[in-house]
Formats: C-alpha cells, structure tokens, sequence
C-alpha cells in the first residue's frame, strides 16, 4: 500500500494564477517532507522541504503548507509560470530513522502545465 | 559542476543478458541510492548505500546487485534481466545519512528488457 499518495494525476492551470498540488500521507511516524520537481529526460530536482514542527515554509514563489493532523501537505506556487510544468513528487522521511538511511518514500507525482 | 552522471542513458537489451548501469558523483557524497519510476508508482528505492562497502536493500530490491568500492561510484548490477525489469532508473547522493538532506539525482537510465 503506498504511503504517500498524489491523487491528481494531473493538473491544469492559467499563467499568472495559483497552482496547488497536494499529497496525503499514511505513516504518522514520517515526520520530514519534500518536494520535487522533475522535467522530460532529466532527473528530479529539489524543490522546497518542510519539518513537521513546522506548518508553512516559503522560497520564493513556491510555499508548503503542512497540516500534521490531516496527514496532508499542499504545495503551492504563486503566480505560476509555464517553465513551471513538470511533474511533481511528494517525498516523505522518518528523520531520526537514520538506522535505515532516512529512506525517501515517493508518490506518484502530478503532471502540472501552466498554459500562456 | 556538481552532478550524479549515469551511463548509458537508454539500453535495449534482452532477457538474460547481464547489464550494468554505472553511477558516479563528484560531491563526496557518503549517501547514495538507487530508484526505479513507474507509471503510477512513483520512485521507489531498490538500494541505498551508507558509504563504502555499506550497502542495503530499499523496497524493491529483487533481480537486482548493487557495490559501493569507492566513494564516488555506485553501479547497479542486473544479473539476469527480465522483462519486468523494464523502467526508467535513477541513481541519487546526499552529503550524508541524515533525511533533511536533499538528494541529487542523475538524468536518468531508461532500460528496456525483451
């Protein structure tokens, strides 16, 4: 059973507008996220992390909300650009797991095109 | 430049035939892993290695071999290939053990197995 879910395949939004990807979790021990973005024929690329002992962390355009109780964390990106699309995974950590090298659990990812 | 370089990028090979998709980092990273992408299953970890000589299998570890002789290269070892073994590979390092560090990844291994 996978323990981090994307459940949007997919997303389409207007150039200028807000984007928002979301990701739910299952384990309750996972206590550190990520974000990843990846283009066509390249390999993911680091986007913006979030601890849970914290809710919200911003980088520019780019902010991860986590909400703990929920077990879910939402990215979202303001205003979005098309250089913006690519596909997005959701990654989650136990981080003081480390006996077992802090191991990246994956979602799915989603496919987001921004349209000029 | 910082980068993880695997090679080759695309292989088409057939069943049986041993392969190895060679990963190399120039950060001094400790941590290296490897990953395999599906579609609709996302990346999931198939080894990961600590340092040198410390190795150990991730989710999907089955059919595959992985050695850690030197810091910089991690090669994935298919022995005997099959089919199911067709997907789109990456290798990725971090600094160190701890998971507040971001990975780099490569560009990516599409392997096709017939």
């Amino acid at each position: 059973d996978q323990q981090v879910k994307q459940n949007s395949p997919s997303l389409s939004v207007q150039e200028g507008r807000i984007s928002i990807l979301n990701c739910d979790y299952t384990n309750s021990m996972f206590d550190y996220f990520l974000w990843y973005k990846k283009y066509p024929a390249e390999g993911p690329t680091f986007l913006i992390s979030i601890s849970s002992i914290k809710d919200k962390n911003e980088d520019g355009r780019f902010t991860v909300f986590l909400n703990k109780s929920a077990k879910h964390l939402s990215l979202h990106i303001v205003p979005s650009q098309p250089g913006d699309s690519a596909v997005y995974f959701c990654a989650a950590s136990e981080f003081s797991r480390t006996e077992y090298g802090n191991k990246l659990v994956f979602g799915a990812g989603t496919i987001l095109r921004v349209k000029s | 430049e910082a980068q993880v370089t695997q090679n080759p990028r695309y292989l088409i090979t057939v069943t049986g035939k041993k392969l190895t998709v060679t990963c190399s980092q120039n950060m001094n990273h400790e941590y290296m892993s490897w990953y395999r992408q599906d579609p609709g299953l996302g990346l999931r970890q198939i080894y990961y290695s600590m340092n040198v000589e410390v190795t150990d299998k991730g989710d999907v570890p089955e059919g595959y071999k992985v050695s850690r002789k030197e810091k910089r290269n991690f090669p994935l070892i298919l022995e005997s290939p099959s089919p199911n073994q067709t997907s789109l590979y990456f290798c990725a390092s971090r600094p160190g053990t701890w998971g507040d560090q971001p990975q780099h990844f490569g560009d990516g291994t599409r392997l096709s197995i017939l």
